[in-house]
């Protein structure tokens, strides 16, 4: 089946320094690959989705690029903010009639001031 | 704007009740999920409903019993809660079952002691 591997949290940095989470993904699909971002106190919402391999997805500064040789959607922000402290989640959704969305078990980050 | 309600917030009960949480999405779509987020922010999906029938059911107890009275309305129901159903239940819906953005609630957290 599906699966969803990433960054293993909880991540704290200070704010203005840079994030990575790691995402891999496995499915014998072709894919379509999120970024949710849950926020304390409410759920999750889309940051952003990817539908085709090799391009590239962003919002609110951050971004990941759809790499279909590596299997990897890597989240990434050149400075953060501690309105960023949340949980980020990378999921994918294969090709098909199933519609069911695989989460990583997410990873939760803090920003520091 | 939240599109996706859900009650109770927040419910603590005894082991061997029954539990009812509702949801409502105000979004005119056609799919809803219940997901189950344990302590560690991890995301399992449960159920989803395609207008108004069950379409994924996933390994869960038979405790657990979804309820759908038309397709802007999912409730769930837990018939005895066990300790280990202490969770977040997250409601989402989708425009349609192959539209992946999925759209999620607040969230209902339950306590069982």
């Amino acid at each position: 089946g599906d699966s969803v591997t990433q960054t293993e949290g909880p991540v704290t940095l200070s704010e203005g320094t840079s994030l990575t989470v790691n995402c891999s993904y496995e499915t014998k699909q072709y894919p379509t690959l999120f970024w949710y971002v849950q926020y304390p106190g409410e759920g999750p919402q889309l940051l952003f989705k990817v539908p085709k391999a090799n391009e590239k997805g962003s919002s609110r500064g951050f971004e990941a690029t759809y790499n279909k040789e590596a299997t990897s959607f890597h989240l990434q922000k050149a400075s953060v903010q501690e309105s960023d402290s949340a949980v980020y989640y990378c999921a994918l959704r294969s090709g098909g009639s199933n519609a069911k969305l695989t989460f990583g078990k997410g990873t939760k980050l803090s920003v520091k001031s | 704007e939240t599109a996706v309600f859900q009650t109770p917030n927040y419910h603590v009960t005894q082991v061997g009740n029954e539990v009812s949480f509702n949801c409502k999405q105000t979004l005119g779509h056609d799919t809803m999920y219940w997901y189950k987020q344990d302590s560690k922010k991890l995301l399992k999906i449960m159920f989803s409903y395609n207008n108004k029938q069950l379409i994924v059911n996933e390994t869960v107890p038979r405790r657990f019993s979804p309820q759908s009275s038309d397709k802007a309305h999912l409730n769930l129901r837990i018939k005895s809660v066990e300790p280990e159903d202490s969770a977040v239940y997250l409601c989402a819906s989708s425009r349609d079952w192959v539209q992946d953005t999925q759209y999620f609630g607040p969230g209902t957290r339950l306590l069982v002691l």
